[in-house]
């Protein structure tokens, strides 16, 4: 079975702008979550995405968003970047309760 | 919300030795307990996890335990090998309580001296 995939893997972008990242989940799991990986904060979470529907949501401010189609596929939006955005995004997905499988994650620069 | 804590930060020991990482967690509700190793510029991979209905969890050299009174759990890697080298991250989790977003450690650098 494939894993989670996650595109691009690269990015760099300028203050001000916006960006999308996307999550392809290993095929029949239905949960995606999205973390943010800094050297300083860790592995911190963002939101969680099931049946199209947010669940959960980390302490973020709105300008981190994300949606999830219907065949699980998820998409994060972060506006207005700031340069501490700067980081490893990492998307998770789930069948069972508990167990995350994560993608390689996506490394986004902001200049 | 939940905190899980962990130490140490760094653990340096001998090929051959034993290796210990501790994690406490703040919300009692918490009822799923994973544990990721993570090598230098690669994903996050699910090592072990245990579940709060169960004290101690084995996988070969890898072990896990969890003290639900006192909120602690515990990784345990016994004769260490140079490719266990990396960070490892614990974590916490209220499963299936609609609060699915894990809460992880900052991590422990384990480094398996030859």
């Amino acid at each position: 079975k494939a894993g989670v995939t996650q595109t691009p893997r690269y990015l760099i972008k300028t203050r001000g702008q916006q960006v999308t990242l996307s999550c392809s989940p290993i095929s029949g799991h239905r949960s995606v979550s999205w973390y943010q990986q800094t050297p300083g904060q860790g592995l911190q979470f963002l939101f969680e995405y099931f049946s199209e529907t947010q669940r959960n949501k980390g302490n973020f401010p709105g300008r981190f968003s994300g949606r999830q189609f219907s065949n699980s596929r998820s998409e994060m939006n972060v506006s207005t970047l700031e340069l501490g955005d700067s980081a490893l995004y990492l998307c998770a997905s789930s069948l069972e309760l508990g167990e995350q499988y994560f993608g390689p994650g996506t490394r986004l620069t902001v200049t | 919300g939940e905190n899980v804590e962990q130490h140490p930060s760094t653990l340096s020991v001998q090929e051959g030795d034993s290796a210990v990482i501790k994690c406490t967690y703040s919300d009692s509700a918490s009822n799923y307990f994973p544990w990721y190793k993570q090598e230098l510029g690669k994903r996050p991979q699910l090592i072990i996890d245990i579940r709060s209905n169960v004290g101690e969890k084995k996988d070969q050299r890898i072990a896990v335990t969890l003290n639900k009174t006192a909120k602690h759990f515990s990784l345990h890697i016994t004769e260490t090998q140079p490719e266990d080298s990396a960070v490892y991250f614990c974590a916490a989790v209220r499963a299936g309580g609609g609060a699915d977003g894990l809460t992880f450690g900052k991590g422990t650098h384990l480094i398996i001296q030859p």
